[in-house]
């Protein structure tokens, strides 16, 4: 299974552009990679998710690395609503041949400051 | 985006009891997930719900200590049965649906056994 490596926290300054990398050097060529973020005393929310070319929606934009080894999560203007801890996620495929299953590693803490 | 509710959102049982938690969905949705987040840890997955047959469960979890029914596509329950201390946790339901597979997860049930 394809794993992830996170920093453990990060700050960043409120209006500003926060940018989260994660690690992912063994993915394999159908493995997406998923982003999710889990705000205090919340259940995690779904963010974005890619395979090879960049995406972008209302929330984040993410970027994935040619050799797909690593990728960046980018929030444009973050506000204090962002704190939060980030999950950099890939997506199994089970024994069945069916991406089910999502293996959660403990993600980046993002302190968004005033 | 589904809307899921659960219900109970918190509890405090005793040791060597039993607690049922429920999960609903405002539509019908493919798949179901349990999970289980213990203090200051990540998510980790108990089972699969499937409708209309046994959940499939993760390595580490057995059916008779978390019993989960799936009678329809948009309800769910999980039992923690014959609870200690060390099942003191948040539970989390999620759901998926369609080609993507992205979850979006319940508010959680926070669960404390004395």
């Amino acid at each position: 299974d394809a794993k992830t490596t996170q920093p453990t926290s990060m700050d960043c300054a409120e209006g500003r552009a926060a940018n989260l990398p994660c690690n992912h050097s063994t993915i394999s060529g159908n493995e997406y990679v998923y982003w999710y973020r889990q705000i205090h005393s919340q259940g995690p929310q779904y963010i974005i998710h890619g395979l090879k070319n960049n995406e972008t929606n209302e929330m984040a934009s993410l970027i994935i690395t040619e050799d797909r080894k690593s990728s960046t999560l980018i929030l444009p203007h973050a506000t204090l609503r962002d704190t939060a801890v980030y999950y950099c996620i890939v997506r199994v495929t089970d024994n069945a041949g069916n991406n089910r299953k999502l293996i959660w590693g403990l993600g980046t803490s993002l302190a968004v400051n005033p | 985006s589904a809307v899921i509710s659960q219900k109970p959102s918190r509890d405090i049982c005793q040791r060597g009891t039993s607690l049922t938690i429920q999960c609903q969905v405002d539509s019908q949705v493919t798949m179901m997930f349990w999970y289980r987040q213990q203090p200051g840890q990540s998510l980790t997955l108990i089972a699969t719900a499937n409708q209309g047959s046994e959940a499939t469960y993760e390595s580490g979890f057995v059916i008779d200590k978390f019993p989960i029914s799936r009678p329809n596509l948009t309800f769910s329950t999980l039992t923690v049965s014959n609870m200690s201390p060390e099942d003191s946790s948040i539970y989390l339901c999620s759901v998926s649906s369609g080609l993507a597979y992205e979850q979006y997860f319940g508010p959680g049930t926070r669960l404390t056994v004395t």
